[in-house]
């Protein structure tokens, strides 16, 4: 079936500009999951949610960041008024909820902030 | 300090040799550990878990984790060109391990 999925690809946009990046998780999939990953890094923990509750948003670094899943299924990570220090690649993980563990990654938004 | 300490390499290896990855971390409170494997523009992908210290093999690989230590490792034994990517390890404290730690990642190339 189908992995995880994020759109766009590719996003770039001009400093103070707001930005919303989407993730489709594996059908069925309760837990989702955002992640930042610098250049040469492992990823760093954003947020989480079961279901549509956002179970834990102790990653996202201020409140520009936001994120929803206001149905249980796709979700949006929101930036307001960009800085160019949020330039990175952003990915979205999903799992079945059964083993939070193994997390289903997508391929990921490269944004960068001009 | 981060919580999750890991050698960036790259390692570069002959084909067919044991390769060792380790990490070592801070917070006394994790208890589940993993290693993911990410290959070049791709996401990472889980490879071995583990719930506190042990063993754990799967074919080629073996997952050691010493809590007393706080050291984790992965063996690699007859290494494949095809297992050239980076490898991360995981860590998680919570008991539905959702909220994931990662290590910085350590490149590995098994050169043919």
């Amino acid at each position: 079936g189908a992995g995880v999925s994020q759109s766009p690809r590719y996003k770039v946009t001009k400093r103070g500009q707001d930005v919303a990046l989407r993730c489709d998780p594996i059908s069925g999939h309760v837990s989702l999951y955002w992640y930042r990953q610098a250049l040469g890094q492992g990823p760093e923990f954003l947020t989480y949610f079961n279901y549509e509750a956002q179970q834990d948003k102790s990653g996202l670094p201020n409140d520009r960041f936001s994120a929803e899943r206001p149905e249980g299924s796709i979700s949006t990570l929101t930036i307001q008024r960009t800085e160019q220090r949020d330039s990175a690649m952003y990915r979205c993980a999903s799992s079945s909820g059964r083993s939070s563990y193994e997390q289903y990654f997508g391929p990921g938004t490269r944004l960068t902030v001009t | 300090q981060k919580e999750v300490e890991q050698d960036p390499g790259p390692l570069s290896v002959p084909e067919g040799a044991i390769v060792s990855l380790n990490c070592t971390y801070s917070n006394s409170a994790f208890q589940y550990f993993m290693w993911y494997r990410q290959y070049s523009r791709k996401g990472p992908e889980l490879l071995m878990y583990t719930y506190s210290s042990g063993n754990k093999e799967d074919g080629r690989f073996t997952a050691q984790v010493d809590k007393s230590s706080k050291y984790i490792s992965l063996f690699i034994r007859d290494s494949q060109p095809s297992d050239s990517a980076t490898y991360l390890c995981a860590m998680s404290a919570d008991s539905s391990a959702s909220k994931i730690i990662f290590g910085s990642g350590t490149r590995l190339s098994i050169r043919p």
